[in-house]
């Protein structure tokens, strides 16, 4: 079945760094979707990539699609004790029952 | 997200009990999803529901069942609950779209004890 694999599985960094996680398919995918998930909250939306090589922006935060839609990241720049959470990325292969696969996250804390 | 709620939110059962966790939402969504998280395994789905004459196998449906008793309730039963259910249930729901794999919003989620 459709496997997708996160990294890093943690990252601790220092208020202003700069923050990557990355996913990768071992399907091509029809889209990508990312959340994050707050310590002891529920997952929420954050975006939903569709393009090949699409790059979507939102503040800090940027997404990437990669050309042949198996791979994806989530970059965060100047980090911020807000951005603490786990980041999930969840991949959808198409078919016809539009299921989502959930990476396994990664969880950011941030050291103020 | 107040949209979707979850009942109950903390429960702690024993091996061997008839468990069921229930879900409502108030979106008009007709699909909706019952996942379950453990600690660094992130999301996996355990049932999933496109409307409410349709159900079907997640990736981890064993030992559990699902009954979608209207458009806005979904229930998740362990007939017989055991230890390594012991996890943190998550309902979803989403839109039928034109676009597959329109957005996922979560209830708050229900911690499952079995001891």
């Amino acid at each position: 079945g459709q496997q997708v694999m996160q990294i890093p599985q943690y990252q601790h960094v220092q208020e202003g760094e700069d923050f990557t996680t990355y996913c990768n398919s071992s399907t091509t995918l029809s889209n990508i979707q990312w959340y994050k998930q707050r310590p002891g909250g529920h997952p929420v939306f954050l975006i939903q990539l569709v393009k090949s090589g699409e790059v979507k922006k939102q503040k800090r935060l940027t997404f990437q699609f990669g050309e042949a839609k198996k791979n994806s990241s989530l970059h965060i720049t100047a980090t911020q004790t807000t951005d603490v959470g786990t980041y999930f990325c969840a991949g959808l292969s198409g078919g016809s029952n539009y299921k989502l696969t959930f990476g396994k996250g990664t969880l950011l804390t941030v050291n103020p | 997200d107040a949209d979707v709620t979850q009942t109950p939110r903390n429960r702690i059962t024993k091996t061997g009990k008839r468990i069921m966790l229930e879900c409502s939402q108030t979106k008009g969504h007709d699909r909706m999803y019952w996942y379950r998280q453990d600690p660094g395994l992130g999301l996996r789905l355990i049932y999933y529901s496109f409307d409410v004459k349709d159900i079907n196998k997640g990736e981890i449906s064993d030992g559990y069942s699902v009954s979608r008793q209207a458009q806005a309730k979904f229930s998740l039963s362990l007939e017989s609950a055991i230890p390594n259910q012991t996890a943190l249930y998550f309902c979803a729901t989403s839109e039928t779209g034109t676009q597959p794999g329109n957005e996922q919003f979560f209830g708050p989620g229900t911690r499952l004890t079995v001891l």
